[in-house]
């Protein structure tokens, strides 16, 4: 059964202050890791697709990266409107349609 | 460009009765899917169709019912509805080749049963 795992739960960050998200996943065979932000009330609103190990995507300030194992969302200088939850999500190359594993989030909340 | 549109934004229902979550998508897509999120959860596969007159069960299908005669409609029914139906309720879609065309989702649907 897939698995995807993200932590911590919930990270709070001053204004500028840097850090990192973290996904680890259990597939048989990875088919696409995808990271979306949601913001209260709407629904996930994507931001990238990664393949393969070693592969990276960046996006003003926001840089995934992949590893056989796990994936992480780089925030650097992180402003208050990035404050979201960013949600995980796997397609395992047993799943058919296109389906996604979801993991339960990660809220950030960045203090002015 | 409107995406997926759903309807209704909020909805309150009494144990036992019955309604339809409707999701349109203007973008052409053949796979459609329904989704719940309850706190502190991750979201939930309910249904998903492959093209119209397609349908087939997600993880969580129990207590819930789907069509698809159009491209554009995927229409969720609850028939008999219980409390642990209270979820906020996401419909998405995609276009129908390639790894790295991502799922696009609505606003969702928040629903309570009391």
């Amino acid at each position: 059964e897939d698995q995807v795992t993200q932590s911590p739960e919930a990270l709070r960050l001053q204004e500028g202050e840097s850090s990192s998200l973290n996904c680890s996943y259990t597939v048989s065979g990875l088919r696409g890791l995808f990271w979306y932000r949601q913001d209260p009330g709407k629904g996930p609103e994507f931001l990238f697709t990664l393949y393969s190990a070693g592969e990276e995507k960046e996006k003003e300030r926001l840089k995934a990266t992949l590893t056989k194992k796990e994936s992480f969302l780089h925030i650097t200088a992180p402003k208050p409107e990035d404050s979201a939850t960013y949600l995980c999500a796997v397609r395992d190359s047993g799943a058919g349609s296109y389906q996604l594993t979801f993991g339960k989030g990660t809220k950030l909340s960045v203090i002015p | 460009n409107a995406g997926v549109t759903q309807t209704p934004k909020f909805r309150i229902l009494k144990i036992g009765q019955s309604m339809t979550l409707q999701c349109t998508q203007d973008m052409n897509h053949n796979y459609m899917y329904w989704y719940r999120q309850d706190p502190g959860m991750g979201l939930k596969l309910i249904y998903y169709s492959v093209g119209a007159g397609i349908t087939d069960k997600g993880e969580v299908p129990n207590g819930y019912n789907v069509s698809r005669s159009t491209t554009e409609d995927f229409p969720l029914r609850l028939e008999l509805a219980a409390p642990s139906q209270t979820s906020v309720y996401f419909c998405a879609s995609r276009t129908g080749t390639g790894d790295n065309q991502p799922q696009h989702f609505g606003d969702g649907t928040r629903l309570s049963i009391l």
